[in-house]
């Protein structure tokens, strides 16, 4: 089974110090991990993803096989970065690649 | 290109009456997907389609839930004789179903049961 867990609902942080959004997760095979963000009055849109390895506006996340972990990071919060957060997981070669989302945290970002 | 649609983008209802919900999906995205999301949840998977051929449904839909995508575009999601517990958020998200590539959001219809 497919699992996704964010231990945190709320992340409180002040503007310009560093950020970690936990994600781990649960799957037998070989899966592909996404970070989805949804800003405020917005659609819910694609961050990142793990096969591509990119930066997005200051965020990264690197996949650990080892510690089943797919952490958001940023090293400077910005008041913008504030919107709600869900890692999700689909597995590789899976019908229809559908994915399993955590159940979110919130980043709120202090001026 | 818009993005995803969704129609309407709130629906009010008495328990027990059939509502139905339409997606668009981005041109030429063959893979479609509908998800629920109620409150302090992520999206959790109801079913999708691979052109017109709905190839996976969740344990989540009930046989009260029959979702089509009759000409491969857009897609309907209905639900029949409503319960308190269908209130939720209904997205759909849709892909290009070749390759790798991430799915792409509507902004969802929100269902308030009565």
């Amino acid at each position: 089974a497919q699992r996704v867990t964010q231990p945190e609902k709320l992340l409180s942080v002040f503007k310009g110090a560093p950020v970690e959004l936990k994600c781990n997760y649960s799957y037998s095979g070989s899966p592909e991990l996404f970070w989805y963000v949804q800003y405020s009055r917005q659609r819910l849109q694609l961050l990142l993803r793990h096969i591509s390895r990119e930066s997005i506006k200051g965020f990264t996340a690197d996949l650990n096989k080892g510690e089943t972990s797919f952490h958001l990071k940023k090293p400077f919060a910005q008041e913008e970065d504030s919107a709600m957060y869900y890692c999700a997981l689909s597995g590789r070669g899976s019908s229809g690649d559908k994915l399993t989302f955590g159940t979110g945290t919130r980043l709120a970002v202090r001026p | 290109d818009t993005g995803v649609s969704q129609d309407p983008r709130h629906k009010i209802t008495k328990r027990g009456q059939n509502v139905t919900f339409r997606c668009d999906p981005i041109s030429e995205h063959n893979r479609l997907y509908w998800y629920r999301q109620t409150l302090g949840q992520g999206p959790e998977f109801l079913t999708y389609f691979q052109n017109e051929a709905q190839l996976e449904k969740s344990r989540l839909l009930s046989d009260r839930f029959s979702a089509e995508r009759p000409k491969g575009s857009f897609s309907t999601l209905e639900i029949q004789r409503t319960e308190q517990g269908d209130s939720a958020m209904y997205l759909c998200a849709s892909s290009p179903g070749t390759g790798e590539q991430p799915q792409h959001f509507g902004d969802g219809t929100r269902l308030s049961i009565l």
